[in-house]
């Protein structure tokens, strides 16, 4: 079954601290891997896929396919990072931006 | 450039109304995607439209259905409300290739009571 799983349903860091949200997904064919954040009051938005590879507001993930993670990382958490963050998958190169939501995390980072 | 809107934003219902929801995509985009938000069951995809055919469809009985326009506008319709449709519906848009990125709306919150 296609599937991903955020086991934390709340992180509390203190500013400064680094940040580590957890992301396990199920998926038979080639998926792709997203982050995406909701901060207060605001829409959903994209933060990173795993196809560019590239960091977003100091935020990192990589995909391993061996242990089917797609963990967020962050060396220096800020408090402006604060935000409900959800993993989401997709098949790739299929005809569907169908997303497969994992339940969330909210990241709350103290001062 | 104007976000993804949707209208309307709050909606209360009684059972066995129906309720149709609005989502007008970002100009220039033809994929418009629903889901479903609740606290329990978190984003279930409802279903996605491109050029005004379903391309795909989430797991939800036939008293959900959508549409899309020309234009790429797209409307869900729920018939038969039942409480547990108590839900932020959200809709998404994005161009036609799976490399662009999908774009978010407000959602419309849909109490039914």
């Amino acid at each position: 079954a296609q599937r991903v799983t955020q086991p934390e349903k709340l992180l509390s860091v203190f500013k400064g601290a680094p940040v580590e949200l957890k992301c396990n997904y199920s998926y038979s064919g080639s998926p792709e891997l997203f982050w995406y954040v909701q901060y207060s009051r605001q829409r959903l938005q994209l933060l990173l896929r795993h196809i560019s590879r590239e960091s977003i507001k100091g935020f990192t993930a990589d995909l391993n396919k061996g242990e089917t993670s797609f963990h967020l990382k962050k060396p220096f958490a800020q408090e402006e990072d604060s935000a409900m963050y959800y993993c989401a998958l997709r098949e790739r190169g299929g005809a569907t931006n169908k997303l497969i939501f994992g339940t969330g995390t909210l990241l709350a980072v103290q001062p | 450039k104007a976000g993804v809107t949707q209208t309307p934003r709050y909606l209360i219902k009684t059972r066995g109304q129906q309720v149709t929801l609005s989502c007008s995509p970002i100009s220039g985009h033809r994929s418009v995607s629903w889901y479903q938000q609740t606290p329990g069951q978190g984003l279930q995809f409802l279903f996605e439209y491109f050029s005004e055919t379903q391309r795909n469809k989430g797991n939800f009985p036939g008293r959900f259905s959508g549409r899309q326009f020309s234009n790429s506008r797209s409307e869900m319709n729920v018939s038969t409300l039942e409480l547990g449709d108590s839900a932020l519906y959200l809709c998404a848009s994005s161009l036609a290739g799976q490399i662009n990125e999908q774009f978010f709306g407000p959602g419309t919150r849909l109490t039914v009571l």
